[in-house]
């Protein structure tokens, strides 16, 4: 009966090092999302998951960022060579399908990723 | 639409009154919305949604109107309580089958 759980629940690496972020979806949730929050801004969004759909990638920055997800289960985003700019909190979340419609997303609490 | 490099508004409300946190949406299509709440160190969490076919939803000390010919979005929030600071999202999404996007959020602050 969890929730959404993500891990670590905090990232400091050095700049240029590959980072790998992982997200426990609630079970039986088929979308699930990627968001990037940087401090004190918004939710922008980077990748939407949903059943055995293509991705959809659309918001994601640049090919350093990839993310994988297997079957209706975990997912990890990776960044690849990272950069200062990719220190933020980043949100997944997933959400329930009733016949057509996505339902609204459950929320894990975030890693918070710091490149010095 | 989606809230990229954006600083957030605040809005500040004394402890007991009301407050309203307005959100423009981007699409007309858009068949159903949801406000967020986020508070410090953590992920948003759903508070209330309203589909395209209704234009006001009331909850526990909450509702939220919907205005389709402007686009626009509002959450009321009755008489503010100090739990009630957070930064608050509306989410849109674009048709029954797409994915959900958030708009900008909106910091409240509750003075004493």
């Amino acid at each position: 009966g969890a929730g959404v759980s993500q891990s670590p629940s905090n990232k400091v690496t050095e700049k240029g090092k590959d980072v790998e972020l992982r997200c426990d979806p609630i079970s039986g949730h088929t979308a699930l999302y990627w968001y990037r929050q940087r401090l004190g801004q918004g939710l922008e969004f980077l990748i939407y998951f949903q059943g055995n759909s293509a991705p959809d990638k659309s918001g994601l920055p640049s090919d350093r960022f990839s993310a994988e997800r297997t079957g209706e289960s975990v997912s990890t985003l990776t960044i690849q060579r990272t950069q200062q700019e990719d220190s933020a909190v980043y949100l997944c979340a997933s959400s329930l399908r009733t016949g057509n419609r996505n339902q609204p997303q459950h929320f894990g609490d975030g890693t918070r990723l710091s490149i010095l | 639409g989606e809230s990229v490099g954006l600083h957030l508004p605040t809005l500040s409300v004394q402890e007991g009154d009301n407050s309203i946190i307005n959100c423009a949406y981007s699409n007309s299509a858009s068949d159903y919305f949801i406000w967020y709440k986020q508070e410090s160190g953590k992920g948003p969490q759903f508070i209330i949604d309203i589909r395209s076919n209704m234009d006001k939803r009331q909850g526990q000390r909450v509702t939220v109107l919907l205005n389709k010919t402007v686009k626009h979005l509002s959450l009321q929030i009755a008489a503010t309580q100090p739990g009630d600071s957070a930064v608050y999202f509306c989410a849109e999404r674009y048709s029954s089958a797409s994915k959900i996007i958030f708009g900008s959020g909106t910091r409240l602050s509750i003075r004493p």
